[in-house]
């Protein structure tokens, strides 16, 4: 069975400081993997999604960058942390367009907080 | 601008109550899906329903498309305190590989 993992689970970083999240997919092959960001008690935002390794679509422009050195790994990074980048951080993969199923399978997510 | 929009924000009821939650979207879709967060979790797909479809039945859920109206609904059947969540409906436009997300209706269940 399929598996997505997250880490960390909470973060605590001061403004101006890097940041690296890292996400990784077991038991599937070539996923669709995405970034999201949920504000408190909002949706979600989609950040970045990538189809293939070194494919990053970019939503919405910002000082986040996101990268996938590997089939089944997508990290979201920072070089420098502001405020509003505080927020809870979910990774989600889906299987590729063309198959049955569209459904997004998510991470537990890292809740991080800019201070 | 968000493609859903669910509707109440908020619900509260009492257990072995039928909850019903209402998406509505813009643009044209291929698919729509509705995802269950428990509280400072990850979402977990609950149904989806494509653009062809009407309705259709997962357990203790029922979920209407309404293509016409650009609407869709959630119905939760006698409800427990573990349905207990937010609940998001999600819509991929038609030339798009990505879902969008409303805001999420928040449901209480009351023991």
């Amino acid at each position: 069975s399929q598996t997505i993992h997250q880490w960390p689970a909470t973060l605590v970083q001061p403004v101006g400081s890097p940041l690296s999240l890292e996400c990784t997919v077991e038991g599937t092959s070539n996923p669709n993997l995405y970034w999201y960001r949920q504000a408190a008690g909002r949706g979600l935002q989609l950040l970045f999604y990538s189809v293939g390794i070194g494919q990053i679509s970019s939503e919405v422009p910002q000082n986040l960058s996101a990268s996938r050195p590997q089939d089944r790994q997508f990290i979201l990074s920072s070089k420098k942390l502001l405020l509003s980048d505080s927020g809870f951080y979910l990774c989600a993969w889906s299987a590729r367009p063309g198959s049955t199923h569209y459904e997004q399978y998510f991470g537990p997510g890292t809740r991080l907080t800019v201070t | 601008s968000q493609q859903g929009e669910e509707d109440p924000q908020a619900l509260s009821i009492q257990e072995g109550e039928n909850a019903t939650m209402n998406c509505s979207y813009k643009t044209s879709i291929n698919n729509l899906q509705w995802y269950r967060q428990n509280s400072g979790r990850g979402l977990v797909h609950l149904i989806l329903i494509r653009s062809n479809e009407r309705e259709k039945h997962s357990g203790r859920l029922r979920v209407t498309l309404d293509t016409s109206k650009k609407s869709s609904s959630l119905l939760i059947t006698a409800s427990r305190a573990a349905d207990t969540a937010s609940y998001f409906c999600a819509t991929d436009a038609l030339g798009y590989s990505t879902l969008t997300f409303g805001k999420g209706t928040m449901l209480l269940v009351s023991p």
